[in-house]
């Protein structure tokens, strides 16, 4: 079967910066996504890395190892809007993205 | 422009009865898909079309039949619903199966039956 991890919940300060990790276990591995969902909205996709290293958009980057079945979201200068929920998607077979159960992310002043 | 929409947004209904929920999006897209997010966040996919052919379908019970009268509208009709079922339910698309990775999701059904 496949299983993803990331922590639960995640607490940074505002200006700080803060990295949610996802580790994976599956099969036929395409590539990794990160959405990001405030409450009560919609998923919007973040970013997507197939192969390893780095992919950086904005204030957001994301990284992927996949010899070691591990990738992570940071987000730098974090901003009160970026309190949300963070999830991990491992795209598989084509068509078939596995969620993650998602990281809340606080941010304080 | 809206790009995936779903309707109704909010549905409250009884145990035992039928509902649909209709999903169109305009981006063109060969793929759609239903989630479930329950109250813990847990966003779970459910069925895939892919240009109106059934490419997914998770461990659902089959009171849950999905339908794609064409690649642009995907609908769920719930039969016999149960208190289990209360949830939001997302419906998305993606360009092709392959590009699962990004998905477009629309606003969200939330479901409560009572």
């Amino acid at each position: 079967g496949q299983s993803l991890e990331q922590p639960s919940e995640v607490t940074a300060v505002e200006g700080a910066i803060v990295q949610i990790n996802c580790t994976y276990q599956t099969s036929g591995f395409y590539g990794l996504s990160w959405y990001q969902q405030h409450d009560g909205g919609a998923p919007t996709f973040l970013s997507y890395n197939a192969l390893d290293g780095l992919e950086e958009t904005g204030r957001f980057s994301s990284f992927l190892s996949r010899s070691d079945s591990y990738g992570y979201l940071l987000l730098q200068e974090l901003q009160m809007k970026d309190s949300a929920s963070y999830f991990c998607a491992v795209l598989r077979v084509a068509g078939k993205s596995t969620f993650g159960d998602g990281t809340t992310l606080t941010v304080k002043p | 422009d809206t790009a995936v929409s779903q309707t109704p947004k909010y549905l409250v209904t009884q145990m035992g009865n039928d509902k649909s929920i209709k999903c169109e999006q305009n981006l063109g897209h060969d793929t759609m898909y239903w989630y479930k997010q329950d109250s813990k966040k847990f966003l779970k996919i459910m069925f895939s079309y892919n240009n109106k052919e059934l490419i997914i379908n998770e461990t659902v019970p089959n009171r849950f039949s999905p339908k794609s009268p064409d690649k642009a509208h995907l609908n769920l009709h719930i039969n016999s619903l149960e208190l289990g079922d209360s949830a939001v339910y997302f419906c998305a698309s993606s360009q092709a199966p392959g590009d699962s990775y990004e998905q477009y999701f629309g606003p969200g059904t939330r479901l409560t039956v009572t």
